[in-house]
């Protein structure tokens, strides 16, 4: 499996800013992805953040919202612009291995409370 | 429209007996059906997978069953430990498709003395 990090780890933030998250992985690979776990509930897909191009949404999310950066295989940010209380959630970063088999392996998340 | 669905939504076990959680799909081309594991604060864990290939998967306490006519598959947990108390989750994915995974709703397991 591959080693994640997140950061921050959790944050609180005022309505109206925005936050950015990072997301590093110890080796280089080809799919990195973003997703958000709201209280109590299941995962959600964000995007796909592709090395060298944009990132592809998924219905419901939009670059303006969630604009992502991916500069090279190892690394990943998402920032969550001029949240609302209703983006207080947790967001994970994930990373499929290079080598393929499709496993999905997860960061550790960031908890951001947004009042 | 859920692809996924997951039942139950919490369960509960004794010490050292089976924990089976139950995932349906609607969607033909999924072909890979992992589920993870996940402890309060930490970020979901990938515990054991399955392709359409095989009927069933087990590692160690942890057995896939999976029915590709029924669009169904199964996590067993057996000799369910305190420390397997858990959310389950269920997910599948299509080939191709970036392995974007579509993940049931979660189950919530305790496992009791």
């Amino acid at each position: 499996s591959a080693v994640i990090s997140q950061k921050p780890s959790r944050d609180i933030c005022q309505r109206g800013t925005s936050l950015t998250i990072q997301c590093q992985v110890d080796s280089q690979v080809t799919m990195m992805f973003w997703y958000r776990q709201q209280p109590g509930q299941s995962l959600t897909l964000i995007a796909t953040a592709n090395q060298g191009s944009e990132a592809t949404y998924e219905s419901g999310f939009v670059i303006d919202k969630f604009p992502i950066s991916r500069p090279n295989l190892t690394f990943s940010t998402l920032t969550v612009s001029n949240m609302s209380p209703e983006d207080s959630s947790i967001y994970l970063c994930s990373v499929e291995r290079t080598s393929g088999g499709g496993e999905q392996f997860f960061g550790p998340g960031t908890r951001l409370t947004v009042l | 429209q859920q692809q996924v669905k997951q039942s139950p939504q919490s369960l509960i076990v004794q010490k050292g007996g089976i924990s089976i959680i139950n995932c349906a799909y609607e969607n033909t081309a999924f072909d890979y059906f992992p589920w993870y594991q996940q402890f309060p604060g930490k970020g979901p864990a990938l515990l054991i997978a399955i392709r359409p290939d095989v009927s069933e998967k087990k590692e160690g306490r942890f057995t896939i069953s999976f029915n590709k006519s029924a669009k169904q598959f199964s996590l067993h947990i057996m000799d369910s430990q305190p420390g397997d108390s858990a959310t389950y989750f269920c997910a599948a994915s299509i080939p191709g498709g970036g392995n974007k995974l579509t993940f049931g709703t979660g189950t919530q397991l305790k496992v009791e003395l």
